[in-house]
């Protein structure tokens, strides 16, 4: 059973950072295509950023330049490193695990709020 | 980019009923649309992949159709677990795949 916990979320200034970590059982991240999807409070899906098994990354629009991905293989985790932070950032963030283009696997969010 | 369209937006239906949400592609993605559930303070849930693909251990009742631009999920007989909000994806143009916006199943 695939297990995706997680952690790093809270209230930070604009323009502040904030590290996101996704610690993983039953998968192993380095393999897998992960994800970040958010969603603001109120509001829909939104996908954020994606690593391939490869290595390869993608971000939105909307977070690029500002927010990095990346996977820690020794500890099976995966990250969000996500700097510049605006107002409009303020969302839930799920660490997902990427399958044949669908999303099976979902953690169980965590809260970033961005506010002065 | 594709964009995904979800209509209605809300719907008010009761327990037994019928219910049919539909999702627009703005252009061809063959068989390639998931549909979630997600209640409110969880994540999402998988229910169909490739259109029509039912997820090992979700109800019969739940049921997807269309291939192309237009996509439809069925609700047999709604169940009072159903209420919920009910988005489609695309799994077609990668790396970032898009959701729709969303419709929102109530209690009428």
């Amino acid at each position: 059973e695939v297990q995706l916990e997680e952690s790093g979320g809270g209230l930070i200034q604009p323009g502040g950072s904030l590290r996101l970590s996704c610690a993983a059982s039953g998968v192993t991240v380095s393999n897998s295509y992960m994800s970040w999807v958010r969603q603001a409070p109120g509001k829909g899906l939104e996908w954020a950023s994606v690593i391939y098994a490869g290595g390869e990354t993608f971000y939105a629009d909307s977070v690029k330049g500002r927010f990095t991905i990346f996977r820690d293989s020794s500890k099976n985790t995966l990250h969000l490193q996500m700097d510049s932070l605006r107002l409009e950032d303020t969302a839930v963030y799920y660490c997902t695990r990427v399958f044949q283009g669908v999303i099976d696997d979902w953690g169980q969010g965590t809260l970033v709020t961005v506010s002065s | 980019d594709i964009q995904l369209t979800q209509s209605p937006s809300t719907l008010s239906a009761s327990v037994g009923d019928r219910v049919t949400i539909t999702c627009r592609a703005s252009q061809d993605i063959n068989i390639w649309l998931a549909w979630y559930q997600q209640k409110p303070g969880k994540a999402p849930k998988l229910l169909i992949s490739q259109a029509s693909t039912l997820k090992s251990g979700v109800p019969s009742r739940f049921s997807g159709s269309g291939s192309g631009t237009e996509f439809t999920l069925t609700i047999s007989s709604l169940q009072p677990d159903d209420f919920a909000t009910y988005y489609c994806q695309q799994s077609y143009s990668y790396p970032l795949y898009s959701f729709g916006p969303g419709t929102k199943v109530e209690i009428k």
